[in-house]
């Protein structure tokens, strides 16, 4: 399966200001996801990136406040802007696995992002 | 509509005691899959198994077993003789037609030594 690398791992922020996430994965892939995970809660996808063209966001989330970048078919950043104590979340990637009978979406490790 | 339900939001268990987690879904697509992944304490998600819905054969993995059933619209997962080291959370999730997954709301499980 593929081997996603995702940093930081974790970051304390102030108010106001933004974080980029990197996403970079050992394979090429189509699509890349970047979901958010609030404290206690599940998993909520926030967009989908495609190489070449602009993301595509679920609803609830906006490109002015997680902009997302996809340069190439390995790579992808999300952005977290003008960041508030309500955006303390992990942030996780997610690839879509290799062909085959067991194969299953690969999440990064996650970013723990505490704003205060 | 897509939904994921998991109605134990905490389990806890001793040690070598068999623990079943339960998940029941909702989809309105005839090709679906059905995955399970556990999240430890430290927070990465891993991948465990996945399931497409024409396939009910349930499997045993080590320790490890999983019984899909169409019917009742349930994919369970059950530990047996569950170890400390299987405490995190666990999510059941569904992905239909499109590429978006829905997730269980988790359940937390503690095996107490």
């Amino acid at each position: 399966s593929a081997v996603i690398s995702q940093k930081p791992s974790r970051d304390i922020c102030q108010r106001g200001t933004s974080l980029t996430i990197q996403c970079q994965v050992d394979s090429q892939v189509t699509m890349m996801f970047w979901y958010r995970q609030q404290p206690g809660q599940s998993l909520t996808l926030i967009a989908t990136a495609n190489q070449g063209s602009e993301a595509t966001y679920e609803s609830g989330f906006v490109i002015d406040k997680f902009p997302i970048s996809r340069p190439n078919l390995t790579f992808s950043t999300l952005t977290v802007s003008n960041m508030s104590p309500e955006d303390s979340s992990i942030y996780l990637c997610s690839v879509e696995g290799a062909e085959g009978r067991d194969y299953g979406y690969t999440f990064g490790s996650g970013t723990r992002l505490t704003v205060v | 509509a897509q939904k994921v339900t998991q109605a134990q939001t905490e389990i806890s268990v001793v040690e070598k005691e068999d623990v079943t987690l339960d998940c029941v879904y909702e989809t309105r697509d005839t090709t679906y899959y059905l995955f399970w992944y556990k999240q430890p304490p430290s927070g990465e998600l891993v991948f465990l198994i996945r399931r497409n819905s024409f396939d009910e054969q349930n499997e045993i993995s080590g320790r490890y077993s999983w019984n899909f059933q169409k019917s009742t619209s349930s994919f369970n997962f059950t530990i047996t003789a569950s170890q400390v080291v299987d405490s995190a959370v666990y999510f059941c999730a569904l992905s239909g037609s499109g590429n978006q997954f829905y997730f269980g709301t988790g359940t937390s499980l503690t095996v107490i030594p």
